[in-house]
């Protein structure tokens, strides 16, 4: 099972929007709608942002949306603030019933 | 509060086996299938196994083959791997984390124990 593809790296201005995209196959990503993101600071274990590719669990902010559209899903971030710098990781349940992440993306606020 | 307490990491011998533990407290455990994911250092997520509530089901990553295997005690609200035949390349800190109840996701996470395989 490959793993989902994220860009390496995305970076914004405090206030600004970004978007993380990850892609997959019909396999994983376009065949289910178990798509996840989570946050990881340095150090920390990941934290789940958004599940079921667009529910946001009790107490993460409503800055932080999700999305997908055939085997590309995607996580946005209004209003980005500093506390937001982290490494973000999208995962996909699959036809194998295996899951699989994404290689990862850091998010930079300028 | 959710606590799942991951422990029984350490340094390893290439070949060497090891058993790590997820001490789970707060919810009730025995309803929840229950997976391990690894992070090698400076490396992404990779989800390693998983297992149903009543240890009916189990799954592994496909690069594990069969060197790993994943149970679990409801009665001791307790997850365990047992890893056999270990390489360099399974150095990395194992996160115990809980699968979100009717949604495809892993909603609780450990802080991880970090296994370090190396002569």
């Amino acid at each position: 099972q490959s793993a989902l593809t994220q860009p390496a790296s995305v970076s914004g201005s405090p206030g600004q929007s970004i978007t993380i995209s990850c892609t997959g196959t019909s396999s994983d990503v376009g065949g289910f709608n178990y798509v996840s993101w989570y946050q990881q600071h340095p150090g920390k274990a990941p934290k789940l942002m958004i599940s079921d590719v667009t529910n946001r669990p009790s107490g993460v902010s409503n800055r932080f949306s999700g999305s997908k559209s055939g085997n590309t899903a995607s996580l946005t971030i209004s209003g980005l603030q500093a506390e937001d710098e982290a490494d973000y990781y999208c995962s996909s349940y699959t036809s194998s019933s295996n899951w699989v992440f994404g290689g990862g993306t850091k998010l930079t606020v300028l | 509060e959710v606590q799942l307490v991951e422990s029984g990491g350490g340094l390893v011998k290439p070949g060497g086996s090891l058993r790590l533990s997820c001490a789970a407290s707060g919810f009730t455990f025995s309803i929840y299938s229950m997976n391990w994911v690894r992070q090698a250092p400076g490396k992404g997520l990779e989800w390693v196994s998983s297992i149903s509530s009543s240890s009916s089901y189990m799954y592994y990553a496909d690069s594990l083959k069969g060197r790993f295997a994943i149970s679990r005690d409801n009665a001791k609200n307790s997850l365990y791997l047992q890893m056999h035949s270990l390489r360099a390349e399974d150095t990395a800190v194992y996160y115990c984390a809980r699968d979100g109840y009717g949604s495809g996701s892993f909603d609780s996470w450990g802080q991880g124990t970090l296994v370090t395989v190396s002569s």
